[in-house]
């Protein structure tokens, strides 16, 4: 069966800090890759997808960054936190299929402080 | 790109009774209509989903309706539980962009 994985669980970074988060999908292979961020007690906004290695789309322009090194593992980065990045990060995956939604797994989360 | 709304943004039952949420997209080439559920502090999960083929869908006691024509789906919840109290989000998949966009959630307490 399928299972993805995220880490940290929990982040408290000052303001200026890089980051670097990651998750890795087991059990399947070219999945979707997706990044999502939720502010406390709001809705989900994407940062990035992934069809495939070294595929990255953008949807929100931010100090934050994206990559695809292997077929199922996504990193999530910056080079210097902003007050404004923390919120609880959530990694997912779908089966991969061009123009076919598909039912999204998520990861546990990483709940994301920035002083 | 795709608009979503979710109607209401907070709803109270009590046990036992029905609790309908409604959600409203912009992109008719939308072909995928799921619905998650969020309870505090844990991933989002999928409860039901419909496909645009299928007006549709029940799982015991819940169900998804799909007018394609009005652009929009709802979610029923039937002989609502305390454990159904939640964070509710639609997120249709529209061929626009190749992607999922998640309406802003439906905050459902049901109280004993």
């Amino acid at each position: 069966s399928q299972t993805i994985h995220q880490w940290p669980a929990t982040l408290v970074q000052p303001v200026g800090s890089p980051l670097s988060l990651e998750c890795t999908v087991e059990g399947t292979s070219n999945p979707n890759l997706y990044w999502y961020r939720q502010a406390a007690g709001r809705g989900l906004q994407l940062l990035f997808y992934s069809v495939g290695i070294g595929q990255i789309s953008s949807e929100v322009p931010q100090n934050l960054s994206a990559s695809r090194p292997q077929d199922r593992q996504f990193i999530l980065s910056s080079k210097k936190l902003l007050l404004s990045d923390s919120g609880f990060y959530l990694c997912a995956w779908s089966e991969g299929r061009t123009g076919w939604g598909n039912e999204q797994f998520f990861g546990p989360g990483t709940r994301l402080t920035v002083l | 790109g795709e608009n979503v709304e979710q109607h209401p943004s907070t709803l109270s039952v009590q046990e036992g009774d029905s609790a309908v949420i409604k959600c409203t997209y912009s992109d008719s080439a939308s072909n995928y209509f799921p619905w998650y559920k969020q309870e505090l502090g844990k991933r989002p999960q999928l409860i039901i989903d419909i496909r645009s083929n299928v007006g549709e869908k029940k799982d015991q006691r819940i169900a998804v309706t799909l007018n394609k024509t009005a652009k929009h789906f709802s979610l029923h919840i039937t002989e609502t539980q305390p454990e159904d109290s939640a964070v509710y989000f639609c997120a249709p998949f529209g061929n626009y962009g190749q992607n999922f966009v998640f309406g802003p959630g439906t905050r459902l307490s049901v109280l004993p």
